[in-house]
């Protein structure tokens, strides 16, 4: 079955670099995806990379994937103070034609000026 | 920006109440998703539909929760008796077919 991991916490000094991590367990996963979550709001999509690259940058944000593994992190440039927030990784499968997603319990990103 | 529309955003109820939350997925996504959310904990998959159909509820309580897309638009999820232990978000995400998921701002319940 499928299961995500990550790790719970992360702390860090605005203006460094974050790295959160997260593994997963389904070799078929088509697309995994970053969320971002912020207290008691829903969850936004920061980005997402194929199951067939290694790494993805959009802005300050990068994506490395290790398939062989099952390891993917995101790496958050230059960290701000508005990062700070719970981070979601998730695996997505295609079952009968229909994508289902599952999420890790999330890395909560504390950024301290 | 299109957005996921969700109503109300806090409920507090006593137990054995009903509860009833709203979702308005953004306009032309067929698939409709309802995730609970645990405090300290991942979103888990209540129920999904596409269209107007149900494609996964394994993992909805049946016995007490219910969930509804009558014209494969807006959707409606309820909850009858709640009990404590329903206490959580309730999110509700859309997207177009076998598509990037959007989520909405979420409905905090509490059961007292």
């Amino acid at each position: 079955g499928e299961d995500v991991e990550q790790s719970l916490f992360l702390s860090v000094r605005e203006g460094d670099s974050s790295v959160i991590n997260c593994t997963y367990t389904d070799s078929s996963s088509t697309y995994l995806y970053w969320y971002k979550q912020e207290p008691g709001a829903g969850l936004q999509l920061l980005t997402y990379i194929f199951s067939n690259m290694d790494m993805k940058q959009d802005q300050r944000l990068t994506v490395l994937l290790n398939k062989k593994d099952k390891h993917l992190s995101l790496r958050i440039a230059d960290t701000q103070t508005g990062d700070s927030a719970i981070y979601f990784c998730a695996e997505s499968t295609v079952n009968t034609g229909f994508q289902k997603l599952v999420f890790g319990t999330g890395t909560r990103l504390l950024v301290s000026p | 920006e299109a957005e996921v529309a969700q109503s109300p955003r806090y409920k507090i109820t006593e137990k054995s109440q009903a509860v009833a939350f709203w979702c308005d997925p953004i306009s032309g996504h067929a698939t409709l998703y309802w995730y609970r959310q645990i405090l300290g904990q991942g979103p888990e998959l209540l129920v999904q539909f596409q269209d107007e159909s149900v494609v996964d509820d394994s993992q909805l309580p049946k016995d007490r929760f219910s969930a509804e897309r009558l014209k494969g638009v807006d959707s409606t999820l309820k909850i009858q008796p709640a009990e404590l232990g329903d206490s959580a978000m309730y999110l509700c995400a859309s997207s177009p077919y076998t598509d990037t998921q959007y989520f909405g701002p979420g409905t905090r319940l509490t059961v007292l």
